[in-house]
This record gives structure tokens, C-alpha cells and sequence, in this order.
């Protein structure tokens, strides 16, 4: 039974490019969620997909969006990068229908913004 | 709106000793409330959470958590710790918001742990 991957695990950019991250949730689990974690903090919701949709957004700029496809998969897109991005991105995974599941977290993509 | 308190960045403790790590929460609603684990180079991985069923939470690798009302906090020990348990440990608060539930993590406690 596979976990939740994320693809790449890590990325290099230089500022005021745009980057694509990817998640495949755990088999069986219909919702996305994608955290911020810079160095030395705890994970910060950026938001969260379900049915396709963003459902939840946490504090952060439009130029951090996302897609959810119909194989539940998801794609966090974040433009015109700033030196502050560079952070450990992770997407978590869970039912909708169990009330307040525990999130399943990938390893994380690791992004440097130079 | 809810947020976390995880008091010490750091916490040192010599291999076989008591295990205490320290979450105060604020919620507006009775709150669900996990703890996490995040090994070097990996995603969060729960430890144990808190629904309301009973105050003293038993999780994986010999990890508990007791709910604490009154004093709005969620500790989480174990009773002798080993080299493994070394990691970065994460205390979040869930409540609902907008139809689904979203946690809110704590800055994280590294603990470490001597031979």
C-alpha cells in the first residue's frame, strides 16, 4: 500500500521563476493538503483539495496556487519565487469522510531559491 | 482561532531517563489534538491523537499524552527514552473551520538524546 509520494524531492531556482511540486496521496484518500515548513518551524497550512477544488487556504499569497486531478493527485505552483520560499514543502493526504483524520505526510520536497 | 505553544526548542535527555515534552494549546472549541514525529529528511508521521474519548493517549513507540483541561495543555512523555527516539516533535490543535478540520502545528521541540 503506497504512502504518500512527493516528486521532486529536491529543486534548485533562481528568484522570479516558477516552480511545480507534486503529491499522490495514499491509496484510498481523497483529499490533499500542502505545508510550508521553513527551517526550524513547524509546518504551515498553504491549503487544501478536495473534489478538485480548494476547499481551505491558509495565509499566503496568490502566487501560491494548486490543481487537484481526478485521480486525486495535486500540484502546488508557486510564481515569481522569492529567496524566502525556500522551504521544505510537504503534502499531506486523508479521507474526507473520516472526521478529522490524521493527515498522512509525504517526505517532503525540498526547495532553494538562490 | 486556535494556535499552539510547544515551550523549548530543545530538550536533552540521557538514554533511559523520563521523556517530557511540553504543548500548551488555545482553541475556542473542545479541540482534537495530535502529536507528530519528523525523522531527518521525512515527512511528519503521527505519534498519537486526542478525540475525547479518554485523557491519557497511548500512541506508537511507547509514547502518551494527557489531556489536561484546566490547564489547556497536552504533554507528551515517555517513560524511558532511547537513542532512536531521537527526532523533531510536533504538537498540533484541530477544530473545525469552514466545514473541514485544519491543523495548526507548533514550532517543534528537537529532542536529544545522550548515551
Amino acid at each position: 500500500d503506497a504512502g504518500v509520494t512527493q516528486s521532486p524531492t529536491h529543486l534548485i531556482k533562481t528568484r522570479g521563476q516558477q516552480v511545480t511540486l507534486r503529491c499522490s496521496p495514499k491509496s484510498g484518500h481523497d483529499t490533499v493538503s500542502w505545508y510550508q515548513q521553513a527551517l526550524g518551524q513547524g509546518p504551515q497550512f498553504i491549503f487544501q483539495y478536495y473534489e478538485e477544488e480548494e476547499r481551505q487556504r491558509g495565509n499566503f499569497p496568490d502566487r501560491f496556487s494548486g490543481h487537484q486531478f481526478p485521480n486525486y493527485s495535486s500540484e502546488l505552483n508557486v510564481n515569481a519565487l522569492l529567496l524566502g520560499d525556500s522551504a521544505l514543502y510537504l503534502c499531506a493526504s486523508s479521507l474526507a469522510e473520516e472526521y478529522n483524520s490524521p493527515l498522512h505526510f509525504g517526505n517532503g520536497t525540498r526547495l532553494t531559491v538562490t | 482561532a486556535q494556535s499552539v505553544t510547544q515551550l523549548g526548542s530543545h530538550v536533552s535527555v540521557s538514554e533511559g531517563a523520563l521523556v517530557l515534552l511540553r504543548c500548551n494549546y488555545s482553541s475556542s472549541v473542545p479541540p482534537y489534538l495530535f502529536w507528530y514525529v519528523q525523522y531527518p529528511n521525512q515527512g511528519l508521521q503521527l505519534l498519537l491523537k486526542y478525540t475525547s474519548a479518554a485523557t491519557l493517549v497511548k500512541g506508537i513507540n511507547g509514547f502518551e499524552a494527557e489531556f489536561k483541561k484546566s490547564e489547556t495543555s497536552f504533554h507528551l512523555t515517555k517513560p524511558s527514552a532511547h537513542m532512536s527516539d531521537a527526532a523533531e516533535y510536533f504538537c498540533a490543535v484541530s477544530q473545525p473551520s469552514g466545514g473541514s478540520y485544519i491543523p495548526t502545528f507548533g514550532r517543534g521541540t528537537s529532542l536529544i538524546v545522550h548515551p
